[in-house]
């Protein structure tokens, strides 16, 4: 298994472009969740899926779309990119909510 | 609201101490707690959970936590810190929110090991 793959690792964006984060996991879990972590602020979940055709916002949804057409794949989509959305984006999946989240590496991402 | 706090966003131990960073939680469900570590550059890693089946639990690289419901605590030790040990340790907790189930992290605790 390869367990929560991420893309691409690093990213550099000019304010007002847009790109896709990709996400992937072999898994069939349910639950998948995007996080934004910056320092000092821990993580903040941006948006959630809890199975295929269903998702929901977070605590900081702004400027962020996702889809999630099949249970392996939750994109996030940045539409306009801000300087303030220069941050490291986690993707994880679960099984169930109470049970543990696998992280994906990271999508280090800077809007200059 | 459903919240985490972490006292502390730095701590500094000798290698061979004590290891402890505190975690303080609320929760209006029974809670399922959460500690993940994040070594440099990496995602995040489970070291233990609490479930309810045991007030003192176990984890990964000698690392454990007791849940005290009395103090709302879920405190994370360990008796003799490697170097190995230097990274962010983020304590969680489920919640419900809008209908679903989900977990909130705290801010985290950056370990330092000194030689």
């Amino acid at each position: 298994n390869a367990g929560v793959t991420q893309t691409p690792k690093f990213r550099i964006l000019k304010i007002g472009q847009s790109m896709t984060l990709q996400c992937t996991q072999d898994m069939n879990h349910n639950y998948m969740y995007w996080y934004r972590q910056d320092p000092g602020m821990g993580l903040k979940l941006i948006y959630y899926s809890v199975g295929a055709g269903i998702t929901d916002k977070g605590e900081v949804p702004n400027g962020y779309n996702v889809s999630r057409s099949t249970t392996e794949d939750f994109p996030l989509r940045l539409e306009l990119a801000a300087p303030s959305q220069t941050s490291v984006y986690f993707c994880a999946s679960t099984p169930a909510v109470t049970d543990t989240q696998y992280f994906g590496p990271g999508t280090r991402l800077t809007v200059l | 609201a459903q919240s985490v706090t972490q006292l502390g966003s730095h701590v500094s131990v000798s290698e061979g101490a004590l290891v402890l960073l505190r975690c303080n939680y609320s929760s209006s469900v029974p809670p399922y707690l959460f500690w993940y570590v994040q070594y440099p550059n990496q995602g995040l890693q489970l070291l233990l959970k609490y479930t309810s089946a045991a007030t003192l639990v176990k984890g990964i690289n000698g690392f454990e936590a007791e849940f005290k419901k009395s103090e709302t605590s879920f405190h994370l030790t360990k008796p003799s810190a490697h170097m190995s040990d230097a990274a962010e340790y983020f304590c969680a907790v489920r919640h419900n929110s809008g209908g679903y189930q989900k977990v909130t992290f705290g801010i985290g605790t950056k370990l330092q090991v000194i030689p």
